[in-house]
């Protein structure tokens, strides 16, 4: 079974400072895409951060980023300078070419003023 | 923008009635998909669509049933809803048809909160 662990369940950050969400995830297989979703308190969820498997380099979004280990099966998301709007419920996901997207369980952001 | 949006934000439903949560998108995505999100979980897929009138079990689907006899409109159907079915339920919608992320990502509707008593 491929599955997607969030190994942090919750994480807090001073706001303007960084933060790194964990994902990693269990595969066999050499392509696919990941993902990371944000779900803010009582609002839609929304793609924060898309990478394709066979791009080495590592997606960048304005103040997110990501950490793409292919061999560690790793896939951290870094905020820069967080804000008090980042504060939500982050969720990795990764999908296989041919087959269904997988979520991890979530990480809860908390910003500090 | 892509819209994906359901019928209802909030349902409180009694055990063993029939339930009808509907999900509409804008975009003329191929794919739809039901999910369902418990704390501790996170999503779980119930039921996917990759064409009209095409549905395809997703982990959970026992309990549920889908329609999708128009592209636009994936609808989830609790044939006779349990207190177990009491969670959040989300939509969405990927474009599909073609290599490379941007067509698999998903566009979320802002999800129902059923209860059921």
């Amino acid at each position: 079974a491929q599955t997607v662990t969030q190994s942090q369940p919750e994480m807090s950050v001073q706001e303007a400072e960084t933060v790194t969400l964990s994902c990693t995830y269990d595969t066999s297989e050499s392509d696919y895409y990941l993902f990371w979703y944000k779900q803010p308190p009582s609002r839609q969820m929304i793609l924060v951060i898309r990478q394709e498997a066979y791009k080495q380099q590592n997606a960048t979004e304005n103040r997110f980023s990501v950490n793409f280990q292919k061999a560690a099966k790793s896939f951290s998301l870094k905020i820069s300078d967080s804000q008090l709007g980042d504060a939500a419920m982050y969720f990795c996901a990764y999908r296989p070419y041919n087959n269904d997207m997988r979520f991890g369980a979530g990480t809860r952001l908390t910003v500090k003023p | 923008d892509v819209k994906v949006t359901q019928s209802s934000r909030y349902l409180v439903k009694r055990t063993g009635e029939k339930v009808f949560l509907e999900c509409v998108q804008d975009m003329d995505h191929e794919n739809m998909f039901w999910y369902r999100q418990d704390p501790g979980l996170g999503l779980r897929l119930i039921y996917f669509s990759y064409d009209v009138k095409m549905k395809e079990k997703g982990d959970i689907p026992e309990g549920y049933s889908v329609s999708r006899e128009k592209k636009e409109r994936f609808s989830l159907i609790l044939e006779s809803a349990s207190t177990n079915q009491t969670s959040m339920y989300l939509c969405a919608s990927s474009p599909g048809g073609g290599e490379g992320a941007h067509y698999y990502e998903q566009y979320f509707g802002p999800g129902t909160r059923l209860t059921v008593t």
